[in-house]
């Protein structure tokens, strides 16, 4: 079936450093990938997102990158800080049947060390 | 805006016996999503309402596990005849239009089966 796949279960960055996370998925005809976060005893809220008809987008200090031949993106939080700890959850639309569907990956647990 | 509204916040039920979940969409909002979050599996989606009507209950355990929405004010997730295994945060949210719009997810109800 459809997938996406979220590469780094858990990320460890230096305060300030940057942090990357890579997710690829299945099918070529997903346009949307919504990217959300959980903080610790939160449910997820949405940050960022892009669609296919870009390659890059910008909100402060998360980008998003959508490499689509390579069915490849990845959100790049710069300048990181302690309250960017977090498990941060890829996403992408696709039509399946008869609606679009969101397929979520696993989740990358982001540690922003001091 | 209130935002999503889940109720109960935590609910405990002895195996065998049945929980009722209650999930109140944004205004406005046509789609409605539900999920279960636990350690091992992470986030799965179960459930899925545009308009009121079904669309797609693909990841829904096929017995004892049921899904309405009465009306564009509220929708409800059925267990009978609960298990252990059920235990699990049970996430709802919604969006403006479905797939290719961001979700807001509400708070969760954490379901814990004794």
């Amino acid at each position: 079936g459809e997938k996406v796949e979220q590469h780094e279960s858990t990320l460890s960055v230096r305060e300030g450093d940057s942090a990357v996370i890579n997710c690829t998925y299945t099918d070529t005809a997903s346009s949307y990938f919504p990217w959300y976060k959980q903080e610790a005893g939160k449910s997820l809220h949405f940050v960022i997102d892009i669609r296919s008809n870009v390659d890059r987008k910008q909100s402060q200090r998360l980008i998003v990158l959508l490499d689509k031949k390579a069915k490849r993106f990845s959100l790049h939080i710069t300048a990181t800080q302690p309250e960017d700890s977090a498990i941060y959850f890829c996403a992408a639309s696709m039509f399946l049947t008869n609606a679009y569907k969101v397929i979520f990956g696993k989740g990358t647990h982001l540690h922003v060390l001091p | 805006n209130a935002g999503v509204i889940q109720t109960p916040r935590h609910k405990v039920t002895g195996k065998g016996q049945e929980a009722t979940l209650w999930c109140e969409p944004i205004s406005g909002h046509s789609a409605v999503f539900w999920y279960r979050q636990t350690i091992v599996q992470g986030l799965e989606f179960l459930t899925y309402f545009r308009n009121q009507a079904p669309i797609d209950d693909s990841g829904m355990p096929k017995e004892r596990f049921s899904a309405q929405m009465p009306n564009q004010s509220h929708s409800t997730l059925k267990i009978q005849s609960t298990q252990p295994q059920d235990s699990a945060v049970y996430l709802c949210a919604s969006s403006f239009l479905g797939g290719l719009y961001e979700q807001y997810f509400g708070p969760g109800t954490r379901l814990t089966v004794l």
